[in-house]
């Protein structure tokens, strides 16, 4: 079986700031790893994934994860957080056989101005 | 459209009575997914339908759940007998199906919230 934890319910960061929400995930063999955030009322959103190859990964919005194989972590990061960036973030796993993915609790991340 | 879409965006229906909620997914998309979504958690995986069959159910909690894709597109979830601890946001997601069966991206709709009264 896969899984993800974010240790993390809920993630403070003043604007202009570094960023970075954690996870770490069990699966047998190796894991496809995503994350997506979620603003109300609205449905998730794909931010970035890891298949294979190099482990700093880039996607939308400026967002970035890097996948660390022996810590089975795969924090995502952003070197200048934005207000707007304020949302719920999900990491999920899928293992090498399956289709589903299986989420993380979520974490609530929070920009100030 | 240009994305997944999802009606009724909200339900409110009564114990025991019957729903069914509604998926369009991207076009051309031939892998369907249905996930709930409980308050305060992560979505949990449902179904997951490769053109017009289900190719994993194992994630349905009992009986009273069911989903059918008849033409390989459209994809409605049914759900008999409503119970409260049903009440939750429902989401759809589509991605292309390819047959390598690779780890695509799932792209999600915006969901059908339902309240079991």
């Amino acid at each position: 079986a896969q899984s993800v934890a974010q240790p993390e319910d809920q993630v403070n960061v003043a604007e202009g700031n570094p960023l970075t929400v954690k996870c770490t995930y069990s699966v047998s063999g190796n894991p496809y790893l995503f994350w997506y955030v979620q603003y109300p009322n609205r449905g998730l959103q794909f931010l970035l994934k890891y298949i294979t190859g190099d482990n700093l990964v880039k996607g939308s919005y400026g967002f970035e994860a890097e996948f660390n194989k022996s810590q089975t972590s795969f924090h995502l990061k952003k070197p200048s957080a934005l207000v707007s960036d304020s949302a719920l973030y999900f990491c999920a796993v899928r293992g090498f056989s399956g289709y589903a993915l299986n989420f993380g609790k979520g974490t609530s991340l929070l920009v100030t101005p | 459209g240009a994305g997944v879409s999802q009606t009724p965006s909200n339900k409110v229906t009564e114990k025991g009575k019957y729903v069914e909620l509604r998926c369009d997914p991207i076009s051309g998309h031939t892998a369907l997914y249905w996930y709930r979504q409980s308050l305060g958690q992560g979505p949990e995986f449902l179904i997951y339908f490769q053109g017009t069959g289900a190719a994993d159910d194992s994630g349905l909690p009992n009986d009273r759940f069911f989903a059918v894709r008849p033409e390989g597109s459209v994809s409605t979830l049914k759900i008999q007998r409503t119970e409260r601890g049903d009440s939750a946001v429902y989401l759809c997601a589509s991605s292309p199906g390819v047959a390598s069966g690779g780890p695509e991206t799932q792209y999600f709709g915006p969901g059908t919230r339902l309240l079991v009264l």
